[in-house]
């Protein structure tokens, strides 16, 4: 099935410092969302982004919809431990059979305390 | 948490069964989508349910199918159960509004299939 290209796949970084990461579609989509996934548990989403250029942030999380709606980043500032999971992008159009979501295959963050 | 609830939380079956897993959207929505996910990929959309029709499908074969009832909880059915598809299948409720315009989907915990 369709993807999503999301990098890095994965990140070991040390507690206090800042990641980034992002995701790009060779579609346009309308809305781009941010999710975070723990073991065993279903996707939690963190950030919805619903107009190009829009730069939203929640609490140390900022993420942005790109000018050309193909693609998003993420950032989160000074990491803590619990910041651990595997975190999904995912592009959507809205209405209809076009609703549903297209995910990343996500990038897995670790980190050291 | 979302809400949204899902039954059960693990299965094990052998190759040719048939499964049914439930989902109970969260109140409020009128919308249920699933979605497969493979161990170390993302979510897969199968389909969506919306006023008690399928609303739009993604790349899986019909021996995938569902139901929507009116309080809008919703069931995943497989058929002839194939190794492949073992998985977590998640389900996510979201409320369509009257422009059809689907909004922000918000997921269970997901019921992690075995198929031996």
């Amino acid at each position: 099935g369709q993807q999503l290209n999301q990098s890095p796949q994965s990140m070991f970084i040390q507690e206090g410092e800042d990641v980034s990461m992002n995701c790009t579609s060779s579609s346009i989509f309308n809305t781009w969302l941010w999710y975070k996934q723990d073991p065993g548990e279903g996707p939690v989403l963190l950030i919805a982004l619903y107009k190009a250029g829009e730069l939203t942030s929640n609490g140390r999380l900022t993420a942005q919809f790109g000018i050309t709606r193909k693609d998003s980043f993420l950032n989160i500032s000074a990491s803590i431990p619990s910041d651990v999971g595997i975190y999904f992008c995912a592009g959507q159009l809205n209405g209809g059979s076009q609703g549903n979501l297209i995910f990343g295959k996500g990038t897995k963050l670790s980190v050291k305390p | 948490e979302t809400g949204v609830t899902q039954s059960p939380t693990h299965l094990i079956k052998t190759r040719g069964q048939q499964v049914t897993l439930r989902c109970s959207s969260q109140s409020g929505h009128n919308t249920v989508s699933w979605y497969q996910q493979a161990l170390g990929q993302g979510p897969q959309f199968i389909f969506q349910y919306y006023r008690e029709e399928e609303n739009g499908r993604g790349n899986f074969p019909p021996r995938f199918s569902g139901l929507q009832f009116p309080n809008y909880s919703s069931e995943l059915n497989v058929n002839a159960l194939e190794l492949d598809d073992s998985a977590l299948y998640l389900c996510a409720s979201s409320q369509t509004g009257s422009s059809g315009r689907a909004e922000t989907q918000y997921f269970g915990p997901g019921t992690r299939l075995l198929v031996l």
